[in-house]
């Protein structure tokens, strides 16, 4: 399958403890997001990359979160001392261009 | 700041019958995109609309976007069981395909 691909699907940990997702893009689509989704709620934005640089940034993305897309292929999401409201589906999609963009499967955190 | 906004919240319709989705958004966009979504899964892609007066159609879905009045519309035409998902409107307002989701409309089709 050559869909977005993300993982791990499901992770829970502990409050304050340090968390990384990793997004694999479709092949050769230069644009890759991140957002957030909680239940009952619409996704919400939080980081763009177009190739390896980072172009935005959501004002939810505090100073606990980083994310990386080194070589422009790859990227990864971190979330330090986690805290119970990070808990939500942490959703990655790639786009070839403006119009079409494809949404992984998503990474689900509960943080207890 | 851009605000999408889904009407009705949550529909439960019979099998067979017609209903629409409404999304409105408060500033000009020139890109609006339906997805689906099953309970614990992704988003599956249904339309995207890029010029006002689109129309797009797909099996028992029609998606149409009035850009003049900041509208675009999910028609539902003799709904089956197997549409019962929940439905977002998009709204891309910049130029990198940031999109602001509506809440969603949780559609529940019975028998």
């Amino acid at each position: 399958d050559t869909g977005v691909s993300q993982d791990p699907r499901h992770k829970i940990t502990k409050r304050g403890q340090n968390v990384t997702f990793r997004c694999d893009p479709i092949s050769e689509h230069n644009r890759l997001y991140w957002y957030r989704q909680t239940l009952g709620q619409g996704p919400e934005f939080l980081t763009y990359f177009q190739n390896e640089a980072q172009l935005e940034k959501s004002r939810l993305l505090s100073d606990r979160f980083s994310a990386e897309r080194p070589k422009g292929s790859f990227s990864t999401l971190e979330i330090q001392r986690t805290e119970q409201g990070d808990s939500a589906m942490y959703l990655c999609a790639s786009s070839p261009n403006l119009n079409t963009i494809y949404f992984g499967e998503g990474s689900w955190l509960t943080v207890v | 700041e851009l605000k999408v906004e889904q009407n009705p919240l949550f529909l439960s319709m019979q099998e067979g019958k017609n209903y629409t989705i409404y999304c409105n958004y408060s500033t000009t966009s020139d890109r609006l995109y339906w997805y689906r979504q099953d309970p614990g899964k992704s988003l599956e892609s249904l339309f995207v609309l890029l010029s006002n007066g689109a129309v797009k159609q797909e099996g028992r879905l029609m998606a149409s976007l009035d850009t003049k009045a900041r509208l675009s519309t999910l028609h539902i035409t003799a709904a089956v069981h197997d549409l019962s998902a929940t439905y977002f409107c998009a709204v891309d307002a910049g130029t990198a395909s940031k999109l602001t989701f509506g809440t969603g409309t949780r559609l529940q089709v019975t028998l």
